[in-house]
């Protein structure tokens, strides 16, 4: 079984700022089947990324993906107010589809 | 517009049982697999089982096999979970959420419905 580690778990930041969130995998992944979800209080999981670096529909491009491996990274170029929230990241390449513990965003 | 709509959750004793149902709709649900996923309070996202298109692969997270079946029925848009002695580790928001493929590796989840809560307690 595939174990995801995010890093860091809670990451302060002020809007304009630029985010990097870390997800790094217990072994390398199959075809980088490596997803981003963003998650705010009271709502569903929202798919980011998928396939570690493309955008899903209408997601906005100051968020990107890359990494390949064992070490997968989200970037968010420029924080709006609306993008402080949980980030997950899922490796879904094999069962049971795993998630990482998850890195909150805060506003600092 | 596509919509996954859950329902069944509520308060149960431990060891008693509860059966999830979601609905969906705006898309060919027999087209995809799909999965539950759970969040308990205050903790991240756990897979607890999936089923592919056609229910001929289904997959469980250990921490609920042989306690949670997994079932579906392609006539009525349905995506179901049988929940059996229930545990209050069980005790979670259970999303319903569909895969952007048709089997249960190689896709991830693009559409998920709001969830419902189970308690479970005495």
């Amino acid at each position: 079984e595939i174990v995801l580690t995010q890093s860091p778990g809670t990451l302060s930041l002020s809007p304009g700022e630029r985010a990097t969130l870390s997800c790094r995998a217990s072994q390398s992944l199959t075809s980088n089947y490596l997803a981003w979800y963003q998650q705010k209080p009271g709502q569903a999981p929202r798919l980011l990324i998928y396939g570690a670096s493309s955008r899903a529909t209408g997601i906005p491009d100051r968020f990107s993906g890359s990494g390949s491996g064992t070490d997968f990274t989200l970037t968010i170029s420029r924080l709006e107010p609306e993008d402080f929230a949980v980030y997950y990241c899922q490796h879904y390449g094999s069962s049971p589809d795993d998630f990482g513990q998850g890195t909150k965003l805060e506003i600092k | 517009e596509v919509q996954l709509v859950e329902s069944g959750g509520g308060l149960v004793q431990p060891g008693r049982s509860l059966r999830l149902s979601c609905v969906a709709s705006g898309f060919i649900f027999d087209d995809y697999a799909m999965h539950w996923v759970r969040q308990g309070p205050g903790k991240g996202l756990e897979w607890v089982s999936g089923i592919s298109w056609n229910s001929g692969s289904i997959g469980y997270a250990d921490s609920v096999k042989g306690r949670f079946t997994i079932s579906r029925d392609n006539a009525k848009n349905s995506l179901y979970l049988q929940m059996n002695s229930l545990r209050a580790e069980d005790m979670a928001l259970y999303y319903c959420a569909k895969a952007s493929g048709h089997i249960l590796k190689y896709y991830y989840m693009d559409v998920w419905g709001k969830g419902t809560t189970v308690t479970v307690s005495s």
